[in-house]
């Protein structure tokens, strides 16, 4: 099944803490991409990266850091987390070529930072 | 900064009727406005997209409306029924999706019997 996968899905930690989202997509995408969804401020997008080694940022990414080492894996990772990063954070993938620009969406990790 | 305003935040629909979502952007250079549809605990997925070469482009019973002198775009909901009730978000970006997108805030609708 073609899928974005995102893990974990749920995780409560403490400011400072240092902590890695991973993503994952099997659709051989080049187009990788990482959100947060507020409410009242809807997605923002915190990092993108459009093939292996070639990231770029966001509107939002303060405390934030990403890696894509290969094409299936784009993890987000937070230095030291502080309670305002605390959100619904998603990772889409997509062709980024004239054929589909279209992103697929992950599940969602929902992160507190206490 | 919001580079894309969405409007209204919220809205309620009586089934069968038309819902209608507002987009305005500011960038000129944008040249691809997709229209994400979300269901509660699940990721947004794409409803329908248009380029700004054409003014409007229909897929069912959701249709785009692009007016570019303006700066706006809109998404058409007719006939909306209850499994439409979602929140959704309109997006711009550059060279198609191959660079940093932005979303609209979001509008959650509200379809009811």
């Amino acid at each position: 099944e073609a899928q974005v996968t995102q893990n974990p899905r749920y995780l409560i930690t403490v400011t400072g803490k240092k902590l890695t989202v991973t993503c994952s997509q099997n659709m051989n995408h080049e187009y990788m991409s990482w959100y947060r969804q507020d409410p009242g401020l809807g997605l923002r997008q915190i990092y993108y990266s459009m093939n292996v080694e070639v990231t770029d940022k966001g509107d939002v990414p303060e405390g934030y850091k990403v890696s894509r080492k290969e094409k299936r894996n784009f993890p987000l990772i937070l230095e030291s987390p502080s309670p305002n990063q605390t959100s619904l954070y998603f990772c889409a993938s997509s062709p980024g070529t004239e054929l589909s620009y279209e992103q697929y969406f992950g599940p969602g990790t929902r992160l507190t930072v206490t | 900064q919001q580079q894309v305003k969405q409007s209204p935040q919220s809205l309620i629909v009586q089934k069968g009727g038309i819902s209608i979502i507002n987009c305005a952007y500011e960038n000129t250079a944008f040249d691809y406005f997709p229209w994400y549809q979300q269901f509660p605990g699940k990721g947004p997925a794409l409803l329908i997209a248009i380029r700004p070469d054409v003014s409007e482009k229909k897929e069912g019973r959701f249709t785009i409306s692009f007016n570019k002198s303006a700066k706006q775009f809109s998404l058409h909901i007719m006939d909306s029924q209850p499994g439409d009730s979602a929140t959704y978000f309109c997006a711009a970006s550059r060279d198609g999706g191959y660079q940093k997108v932005t979303f609209g805030t979001g509008t959650k609708l509200q379809v009811i019997p």
